[in-house]
């Protein structure tokens, strides 16, 4: 089946102990992104992955890193986590980056990190 | 910077009944617009994409528009069901920076049988 798969889906964990997310997707997708969703802002990105190698600053990355060293992987990163980062993360991918109807995005299920 | 509002914000509605979501965006240069549905605890899933050349599209009992010279996008559900509760999204590609997507921040549509 075609997925995005994001581990852990839940994440309790406390200010300054560095944590990671992962995604992974099996589509052969080009295109990988990292959005948060918190009520009242709705989704905004942080990262994007254009190809393997390639990475770039969305709206929010203050605070993460990512990297795209697979096709198939793009971890998000947080080094030092503080309380505003808890938030509903989702990962995301496309075939493409570029503006074509074809890049529709594919969704992973979602993970839900608390920083205490 | 593309600004993406969706109105209302939530919805409450009887089964069977034909509803309209609205989608507005500042900039009007974009590439396409994007519907989506989210379920509680669940990802975001693609239900239609209209590209900017485009005046709708429609899959099943989804109807979506666009006026791109007014910056607006419309999206049309017909005779609902209890099913089609979920919160929906708009997400606009932009002309300046294709390679992201700016989101609204969704309508929560709650249908009743």
């Amino acid at each position: 089946e075609a997925q995005v798969t994001q581990n852990p889906r839940y994440l309790i964990t406390v200010t300054g102990k560095k944590l990671t997310v992962t995604c992974s997707q099996n589509m052969n997708h080009e295109y990988m992104s990292w959005y948060r969703q918190d009520p009242g802002l709705g989704l905004r990105q942080i990262y994007y992955s254009m190809n393997v190698e390639v990475t770039d600053k969305g709206d929010v990355p203050e605070g993460y890193k990512v990297s795209r060293k697979e096709k198939r992987n793009f971890p998000l990163i947080l080094e030092s986590p503080s309380p505003n980062q808890t938030s509903l993360y989702f990962c995301a991918s496309s075939p493409g980056g570029g503006p074509s109807g074809a890049n529709v995005l594919t969704f992973g299920a979602g993970s839900r990190l608390t920083v205490l | 910077k593309q600004e993406v509002t969706q109105i209302p914000a939530a919805l409450s509605v009887p089964e069977g009944e034909n509803l309209v979501l609205n989608c507005s965006f500042t900039d009007s240069a974009i590439y396409n617009l994007q519907w989506f549905r989210q379920d509680p605890g669940k990802g975001l899933t693609s239900l239609l994409l209209i590209q900017s050349s485009q005046r709708e599209q429609t899959s099943g009992r989804l109807n979506a528009s666009l006026d791109k010279s007014s910056g607006r996008s419309t999206l049309y559900i017909a005779a609902s069901q209890p099913g089609d509760s979920a919160t929906y999204l708009c997400a606009v590609r932009s002309l300046s920076g294709y390679s992201t997507l700016t989101f609204g921040k969704g309508t929560m549509l709650l249908v009743s049988p």
